[in-house]
């Protein structure tokens, strides 16, 4: 199992570019998140999927977008980059233990806005 | 609002020397506490749940520890290879976790 895949890698964009980054898991879990990190910020949710055909707005939606294109894919896009946006992006996925959520992440993707 | 504080923001040991790292926590309806290892340049790696105060888990190394307000990290005997980021997060209600800012451990040979 590969897991928690992410493309792509790393991604330079300039300021007002649009771009989609891609996450795909095969555990068959049915929730899956994205986040950005960011030094001195720790992991903060952007937005997330609990489940196929639903998504919810995280801490820090503003200027993302989101699509649940099946139960594997979770996609996130930005419309019009902006330097604020330069970060490190992790998707995750999680499946509902008998008590609580255990996500597990992938690479992530390098992003830098100019 | 949950809220996670990890400390020392940074921890250097020697080989073999043994240390704690220290998660508190302000959450209404603690359902789970994770701890996460983070390498350079990769995703967060899951290590352990707890659930309740009182509970302990270990792998290798690595003892996580609960109480109430607070988790501990406790690394015994630490060789190089245990440096990286160590990030502990929360959950209350439905699948959402709060993260804390994470302690970067060094050990050196």
């Amino acid at each position: 199992n590969a897991g928690v895949t992410q493309t792509p890698k790393f991604q330079v964009l300039k300021t007002g570019q649009s771009m989609t980054l891609q996450c795909a898991q095969d555990m068959n879990h049915n929730s899956m998140y994205w986040y950005r990190q960011d030094p001195g910020m720790g992991l903060r949710l952007i937005y997330y999927s609990a489940s196929e055909g639903t998504t919810d707005k995280g801490e820090v939606p503003n200027g993302y977008n989101v699509s649940r294109l099946n139960k594997r894919e979770f996609s996130l896009r930005l419309e019009s980059a902006a330097p604020s946006q330069t970060s490190v992006y992790f998707c995750a996925s999680s499946e509902r233990t008998a008590s609580s959520y255990e996500q597990y992440f992938g690479p992530g993707t390098r992003l830098t806005v100019t | 609002e949950d809220q996670v504080t990890q400390s020392p923001e940074a921890l250097r040991l020697q080989e073999g020397e043994s240390s704690s790292l220290n998660c508190s926590y302000t959450v209404s309806g603690l359902r789970g506490l994770f701890w996460y290892r983070q390498d350079p340049g990769k995703g967060p790696e899951f290590l352990f749940t707890l659930y309740s105060a009182g509970e302990e888990k270990e792998k290798e190394r690595l003892k996580a520890t609960l109480t109430k307000k607070e988790s501990f990290l406790h690394i015994t005997a630490p060789k190089p290879e245990d440096s990286a980021t160590y990030l502990c997060a929360v959950q209350a209600g439905g699948s959402r976790l709060t993260f804390g800012e994470g302690t970067q451990l060094t050990v050196n040979p």
